[in-house]
């Protein structure tokens, strides 16, 4: 069964600093999504990976996958408040259809 | 382009009601999914149709739960008899099986409905 972690469910940082979201899964997947979340609102695809090495960026967020680990990282560089928002990561195998499996989502506070 | 349109946005209803839910998706799109997220959770995927076929049903409680997508474009989900357990964000989404690269199969998701049942 094809299952997600991240970590950590809640993050609370200042302007100005630099974190990273993780995202492990159990199995082999063919593609790994990471959504933004606004209160109240739909979810928005940010970014999406495919091969193992994969690094993708937008703005202040830098996503990369390691197939070999199962593991993804969103790098947040330089948080502003617009920032705040819930990020999940989700993964396809396409064996199973094009069904994605979520992670619990990470809560991203940034105070200014 | 528009977007993935439901309604309603918010329902309340007591448990033991009936309650339904609409979507359309993106024209085009021949994939369409229904996902419940509990507060606190990612969303998780209760049923997905191509065209006016489903494709995996395979966690949506069928006792209770029933959907539907007429003429392969919109869909409606139905969830009757409601109970406490049932509160929660009920999203849809779609997807083209055209193009190619990362564009094609990558899901938009709706706005969402909350149901609270009390």
């Amino acid at each position: 069964e094809l299952k997600v972690e991240q970590n950590p469910l809640f993050l609370s940082m200042q302007e100005g600093k630099n974190y990273t979201i993780y995202c492990n899964y159990s199995t082999t997947s063919d593609r790994l999504y990471w959504y933004r979340q606004d209160p109240g609102k739909s979810l928005e695809s940010l970014f999406v990976l495919l091969s193992n090495g994969a690094v993708k960026q937008e703005g202040r967020l830098m996503a990369s996958l390691d197939t070999k680990a199962r593991l993804s990282t969103l790098h947040i560089t330089a948080a502003v408040h617009d920032l705040s928002a819930t990020y999940f990561c989700a993964v396809v195998r396409m064996e199973y259809g094009n069904k994605l499996v979520f992670g619990a989502g990470t809560i991203l506070r940034v105070k200014s | 382009e528009a977007g993935v349109a439901q309604s309603p946005r918010y329902k309340i209803i007591e448990k033991r009601q009936s309650v339904a839910f609409w979507c359309n998706p993106i024209s085009g799109h021949a994939t369409l999914y229904w996902y419940q997220q509990i507060l606190g959770q990612g969303p998780k995927l209760l049923i997905q149709f191509q065209n006016n076929g489903v494709v995996d049903d395979s966690q949506l409680p069928k006792d209770r739960f029933s959907a539907e997508r007429l003429k392969g474009v919109d869909s409606t989900l139905k969830i009757q008899p409601a109970k406490l357990e049932d509160s929660a964000v009920y999203l849809c989404a779609s997807s083209s099986i055209k193009g190619q690269g990362v564009a094609k199969n990558i899901q938009y998701f709706g706005a969402g409905t909350r149901l609270s049942v009390l």
